[in-house]
């Protein structure tokens, strides 16, 4: 599969517990985004990285939040002292730079915090 | 005011039927637009990009007015398959050179009925 792939699909996970999730993006992409998606909303932007450089942060993303991409190429996105309010669909999407910024998703991570 | 809107729905047409969605947006700046489906549980997945002059692909007709920041969908001919949550979309740079973080609206959910 050369699509975006993420990793874990599901975590559950009690309050105050530290999670880490995975994106792997499409393998000549150098933009990655994450975007976090609630019941009934459409995604909201988090956090991109273009290469490795993390270029834009989203006022969501609180200082319990934090995305890296040491590599460029895949990336990590780590929630701290998770809350239940975390509890969402976190979405990874890669695209290339200098395009018409067509953004493909991978399937998502659905956090659940107890 | 949300950055983009668009009415919830649900929508729920025969099939053969003629469905149009809306959307409006605020940021004037704003150059690329795109509409995007979202199947239940699933990722979003491009469904066309919208142009000022108007695009159409098979069924799927969509409208862009600048003057008035709104964008349209119109589905002919509806089918079972066509089923799921239509989210606009727009650019959230007024560069895509400079970024690309997508600006999603509530998405409008639709159900065809046999």
């Amino acid at each position: 599969d050369t699509g975006v792939s993420q990793d874990p699909r599901h975590k559950i996970t009690k309050r105050g517990q530290n999670v880490t999730f995975r994106c792997d993006p499409i393998s000549e992409h150098n933009r990655l985004y994450w975007y976090r998606q609630t019941l009934g909303q459409g995604p909201e932007f988090l956090t991109y990285f273009q290469n490795e450089a993390q270029l834009e942060k989203s006022r969501l993303l609180s200082d319990r939040f934090s995305a890296e991409r040491p590599k460029g190429s895949f990336s990590t996105l780590e929630i701290q002292r998770t809350e239940q309010g975390d509890s969402a669909m976190y979405l990874c999407a890669s695209s290339l730079a200098f395009s018409q910024e067509t953004q493909y998703f991978g399937p998502g991570t659905r956090l659940l915090v107890l | 005011r949300k950055e983009v809107e668009q009415d919830p729905g649900p929508f729920n047409v025969p099939e053969g039927a003629t469905v149009a969605f809306n959307c409006t947006y605020s940021n004037s700046a704003s150059q690329s637009f795109f509409w995007y489906r979202q199947d239940c549980r699933k990722e979003p997945k491009l469904l066309m990009s919208v142009y000022s002059s108007g695009n159409e692909d098979g069924r799927f007709t969509a409208q862009l007015n600048r003057a008035s920041q709104y964008i349209s969908l119109l589905i002919r001919d509806s089918k079972l398959s066509d089923s799921a949550t239509y989210l606009c979309v727009v650019n959230g740079s007024p560069d895509y050179n400079q970024g690309g973080k997508l600006i999603f609206g509530q998405g409008t959910e639709l159900s065809v009925k046999p």
